[in-house]
């Protein structure tokens, strides 16, 4: 699995766009990259996944770099309830087994 | 997409005595896996749940400590053994599934919150 790295923490305003960056300079050619947010208390849940092109769904945009070294997770208009810590993960061979790093904690301010 | 249930939601437990949780999925999936989160940290993973064969450890964690059963396609049991005080964390099931754009991904269950006194 590749390692990433992310901002420890952000805000957002709410109904504002929320950019969350990360980095997975190790990343290897077939190596997906995923979104999972965990709200306070709650399970993990799947945001979003993408290898090398953008991707939209009815959740958020996931923009990767051309060279695949970094990638930005997309609110597009926040709302206090999309706080919670967002995880980036890179996860190789198996895209079921998951190493969570730390996160960042998302705060979105009314 | 897959729909999990745990049991207990959560609970209060003696020091010595153990607790095991349930893991029900409305699908049958070929990966279970579980998972720890201690206070204030990030999710770990305990071991793979392997359905007809002994469970898959990750480094640190033991069966002994951890036995998991996988009776089926749809359900699994952790047990956490002669608890301690450390040992209070969040525990999760984990499934992978069918997901969109052709690429399985993972489902979690709400946890169980447990506690040792």
């Amino acid at each position: 699995d590749a390692k990433t790295t992310q901002p420890p923490s952000m805000d957002c305003a709410e109904g504002r766009a929320a950019n969350l960056p990360c980095n997975h300079s190790t990343i290897s050619g077939n190596e997906y990259v995923y979104w999972y947010r965990q709200i306070h208390s709650q399970g993990p849940q799947y945001i979003i996944h993408g290898l090398k092109n953008n991707e939209t769904n009815e959740m958020a945009s996931l923009i990767i770099t051309e060279d695949r070294k970094s990638s930005t997770l997309i609110l597009p208009h926040a709302t206090l309830r999309d706080t919670a810590v967002y995880y980036c993960i890179c996860p190789g061979g198996s895209n079921y087994k998951l190493t969570f790093g730390k996160g960042t904690l998302l705060t979105v301010n009314p | 997409s897959a729909v999990i249930s745990q049991k207990p939601s959560r609970d209060i437990c003696q020091r010595g005595t153990s607790l095991t949780i349930q893991c029900q999925v409305d699908s049958q999936v070929t990966m279970m896996f579980w998972y720890r989160q201690q206070p204030g940290q990030s999710l770990t993973l305990i071991a793979t749940a392997n359905q007809g064969s002994e469970a898959t450890y990750e480094s640190g964690f033991v069966i002994d400590k951890f036995p998991i059963s996988r009776p089926n396609l749809t359900f699994s049991t952790l047990t956490v053994s002669n608890m301690s005080p450390e040992d209070s964390s969040i525990y999760l099931c984990s499934v992978g599934a069918g997901g969109t754009s052709g690429r399985a991904q993972g489902f979690f269950g709400p946890g169980t919150r447990l506690t040792v006194l």
